[in-house]
């Protein structure tokens, strides 16, 4: 069974660092991309960032760019955001999700559940 | 200014039809595949479908994708109650570089 486990959301205050962490199981990374896509309270979805299977391709929303970094541990099965200089609009619940490893919004077929950041 | 626009809401009767539509340009749905989420409310996001028509796994023939220059749609027919959800439509765009998601559009089964 496909599972994603994202965990690290806390509360943090303005201009703080939080480095956020995706579990993957039941299948392996190496063959997907991996993106994380966050969720503003009572907002719709907002693509973040996304990374090919072997980190060639790495890709960031304008608005993030400078501030957050995504990485992977393939052979650690984990997928990483280290999200720097943080503000107030960066309040969200942040998914990790499993895509395609090239055409990265073609498909999105597994969600982690999600872990909430805070940045009050 | 969205990249992908879609109707805030729309709404229909049980058993009835809907359709959401997704509206882009050239260099995101006119050149690159349309996927579309399902959320249930205090949920993470489902596929529906990917690369503009096809449907993930295990969703039901009432749910279809279509894909026309720089628009896309979502079709559902035969609504039950717990279609009740908001739904994204998402797409990459080549001259921005970077993967869009539509505002959504919260659906009603009256």
């Amino acid at each position: 069974e496909v599972q994603l486990v994202e965990s690290g959301g806390r509360l943090v205050k303005p201009g703080g660092s939080l480095r956020l962490s995706c579990a993957a199981s039941g299948f392996s990374m190496s063959y997907y991309g991996m993106n994380w896509v966050r969720q503003a309270p009572g907002k719709g979805l907002e693509w973040v960032s996304s990374i090919s299977s072997r980190s060639t391709y790495i890709y960031y929303a304008d608005s993030l760019r400078g501030r957050f970094t995504i990485s992977r541990d393939n052979g650690r099965k984990s997928l990483f955001l280290q999200m720097n200089s943080l503000r107030a609009e960066d309040t969200a619940v942040y998914y990790c999700a499993r895509g395609d490893d090239s055409n990265f919004l073609a498909y999105i077929d597994f969600w982690g559940q999600g872990t909430l950041v805070k940045v009050s | 200014q969205s990249v992908l626009t879609q109707p805030p809401s729309v709404s229909a009767a049980p058993g009835q039809k809907v359709t959401i539509s997704c509206s882009g340009s050239g260099s995101n749905i006119g050149d690159n595949f349309v996927s579309w989420y399902q959320q249930l409310p205090g949920t993470a996001p489902k596929l529906l479908i990917y690369e503009d028509t096809k449907r993930g796994s295990g969703i039901p023939d009432r749910f279809s994708g279509s894909k026309s220059g720089s628009s896309a749609t979502l079709g559902i027919t035969g609504l039950q109650t717990g279609d009740e959800a908001d739904y994204y439509c998402g797409s990459w765009d080549s001259s921005l570089n970077g993967g869009f998601f539509g505002g959504g559009t919260t659906l009603t089964v009256l």
